[in-house]
């Protein structure tokens, strides 16, 4: 049973690109949660989904970030216009359901120019 | 408003050693406290976790300690080893809510 898997490992943008950052669950699990980690901090809670539908957005900045977990496919969390500040980890994590332990992918390094 | 505070935020013990790591949360209800681990370029992995009906909880060389009414908890780590070297993030949450997180302490097991 593969683990939570996250694509791309490193991705590095221009400011004013886009990113996108992808996640598959591990196998059963229909609930997704994404964090952002600075360098000497800990994870912050963005947004929690599950299949197609947002859960809990309180964490997502109000411009610029969007995520999706569509019915087929990984979910996408995409960050247009990116700036220098969006410079961090992002971790995925998943769950079999809402109050299930949750499993971290090895997450997305994004670095912006 | 940081609802979760660890400490320290970097500890260096010697090999066979007990590091402990202190948290302090604010939100009263709280009813899940996992710790997690972490890796250098590596995801957080749940390493043991422990709910407020219980005062201490032990798998293998960790140990939770829970002080409801102090609103601590800590880790424990017998016999501490260089392969604990790692990051170490504890965690609250409450039923249905999002996972919040302490700020994480890099642990050093010397040698």
């Amino acid at each position: 049973n593969a683990g939570v898997m996250q694509n791309p490992r490193h991705l590095v943008r221009r400011r004013g690109q886009e990113a996108r950052l992808r996640c598959s669950p591990m196998k059963g699990h229909s609930h997704v949660y994404w964090y952002r980690q600075l360098p000497e901090e800990g994870l912050k809670f963005m947004v929690y989904l599950q299949k197609e539908n947002i859960i809990d957005e309180s964490g997502m900045p109000k411009e610029r970030f969007s995520a999706e977990f569509p019915k087929e496919g990984p979910s996408i969390l995409r960050i247009q216009q990116v700036v220098r500040g969006d410079s961090a980890a992002y971790f995925c994590a998943s769950s079999p359901g809402a109050q299930d332990t949750q499993y971290f992918g090895p997450g997305t390094r994004l670095t912006v120019l | 408003q940081q609802q979760v505070k660890q400490s320290p935020q970097s500890l260096i013990v010697q090999k066979g050693g007990i590091p402990i790591i202190n948290c302090a949360y604010e939100n009263t209800a709280f009813d899940y406290f996992p710790w997690y681990q972490q890796f250098p370029g590596k995801g957080p992995a749940l390493l043991i976790a422990i709910r407020p009906d219980v005062s201490e909880k032990k798998e293998g060389r960790f140990t939770i300690s829970f002080n409801k009414s102090a609103k601590q908890f800590s880790l424990h780590i017998m016999d501490s080893q260089p392969g604990d070297s790692a990051t170490y993030f504890c965690a609250a949450s409450k039923t249905d809510d999002k996972i919040i997180f302490g700020k994480g302490t890099r642990l050093h097991i010397l040698p």
